[in-house]
């Protein structure tokens, strides 16, 4: 079974500092890897989307990498804000069609 | 465009009850998650339908929690009884084709069994 880890758990930064979200999976065969965002009492918001054959994508201040051989992903927050602040969370889909979550990163952004 | 839509967005219920949950996707979306997610947990699986068909309920606990998607558009996800550990927000997603696309999520329906 497909294992996906979020390190670190939480995390504290100040605005306008760039950061780095880590995910990692067990098992790289892999159909993509999803990046989504969650407010406190809301749904997913999907950030960025990278298919298998995909080694990056970027959209706005946020760019996700993916390294299925190592079995890691990155997504990177540059420049940020206050209203960054939430839980960040990977998912992976696996052959068979199985999907898979992290436990999220908790991200919060000081004025 | 509207997104996924569940209701009731909050129930409390006591132990041994029935409750149900609903969830309409966005329009022309062919495939349909209901997820469980625990406080301080990411979103776990419990069933995936493609249209009308349930293509992944490996992980729904089937002597109590039953779900079905009539004429492959919206989707209803009932336990029956309820036990205190089902206490959690109850996820539904939907996307346009299958594993390879974005998943759009609804807010939640969050379930307190007392």
């Amino acid at each position: 079974k497909q294992e996906v880890t979020q390190i670190p758990a939480a995390l504290s930064v100040p605005e306008g500092e760039n950061l780095v979200l880590n995910c990692s999976f067990t098992d790289s065969a892999i159909y993509n890897l999803q990046w989504f965002r969650q407010d406190p009492g809301k749904g997913l918001t999907s950030l960025l989307l990278i298919q298998s054959s995909q080694r990056e994508q970027t959209s706005g201040r946020l760019n996700a990498s993916l390294d299925k051989s190592s079995g890691r992903s990155t997504l990177y927050i540059a420049a940020s804000q206050p209203g960054d602040s939430a839980t960040y969370l990977c998912a992976v889909s696996s052959t068979g069609n199985q999907f898979y979550f992290g436990t999220g990163t908790s991200l919060t952004v000081i004025p | 465009e509207a997104g996924v839509v569940q209701s009731p967005r909050y129930k409390i219920i006591e132990k041994k009850q029935p409750v149900a949950f609903w969830c309409n996707p966005i329009s022309g979306h062919n495939t349909l998650y209901w997820y469980l997610q625990n406080l301080g947990q990411g979103p776990e699986l419990l069933i995936r339908y493609e249209n009308e068909e349930a293509v992944d309920d490996s992980q729904l606990p089937k002597d109590r929690f039953s779900a079905e998607r009539l004429k492959g558009v919206d989707s209803t996800l009932k336990i029956q009884p309820a036990e205190l550990g089902d206490s959690a927000v109850y996820l539904c997603a939907s996307s346009a084709l299958s594993v390879s696309d974005t998943q759009y999520f609804g807010p939640g329906t969050r379930l307190t069994v007392l």
